[in-house]
């Protein structure tokens, strides 16, 4: 049985502050996808990440990708309230479905 | 371009009542996904399908039923409604190309089993 494990399940942090999230699975997969949700919303597409090595960048938001390891990690850099959400990792190693994670459910504080 | 839309948005079935979550994307692609999310936990796919005339189980496929006659129409059916079923369903939809591989999803259906 295929697991997507994220840690932490629930984090609060302070503005301006730097932290990671980690995504790991149990499987080999050379494809992961990052998620946010809103409360309440649907889920919305962040990264996505196609062979190891993989880095990417968009504002305070960083996304990693070590195969070797099975292990994914989100960046936050300087974190603002607008980054509160939960973000899913997800994994894809059929090429035709996608895994979730549980979740990390981020809420910064001013 | 509308995306990919789902309905209803929300709904309230009694046990036992069947009904339909209709699901429709307007971009061509192949793939095509249901998933529920139980509060406050992830996402776990319960049917998915790579192209029309194609279905097949995810990780939690009992007491629903999909079909799949055309490229853009993806019907989540559940017989017998039952409580566990209470769920916010997403439907997804992706074209499995290199450089476009994710999903994009709906806006999702609430469903409360009463």
């Amino acid at each position: 049985e295929l697991k997507v494990e994220q840690n932490p399940l629930f984090l609060s942090m302070q503005e301006g502050k730097n932290y990671t999230i980690y995504c790991n699975y149990s499987t080999t997969s050379d494809r992961l996808y990052w998620y946010r949700q809103d409360p309440g919303k649907s889920l919305e597409s962040l990264f996505v990440l196609l062979s190891n090595g993989a880095v990417k960048q968009e504002g305070r938001l960083m996304a990693s990708l070590d195969t070797k390891a099975r292990l994914s990690t989100l960046h936050i850099t300087a974190a603002v309230h607008d980054l509160s959400a939960t973000y899913f990792c997800a994994v894809g190693p059929t090429g035709n479905q996608f895994y979730f994670g549980t979740g990390t459910s981020l809420t910064v504080i001013p | 371009n509308a995306g990919v839309t789902q309905t209803p948005k929300f709904r309230i079935l009694k046990i036992g009542q069947s009904m339909t979550l209709q699901c429709t994307q307007d971009m061509n692609h192949n793939y095509m996904y249901w998933y529920r999310q139980d509060p406050g936990m992830g996402l776990k796919l319960i049917y998915y399908s790579v192209g029309a005339g194609i279905t097949d189980k995810g990780e939690v496929p009992n007491g629903y039923n999909v079909s799949r006659s055309t490229t853009e129409d993806f019907p989540l059916r559940l017989e017998l409604a039952a409580p566990s079923q209470t769920s916010v369903y997403f439907c997804a939809s992706r074209y499995p190309g290199q450089a476009n591989t994710e999903a994009f999803f709906g806006q999702g259906t609430r469903l409360t089993v009463v």
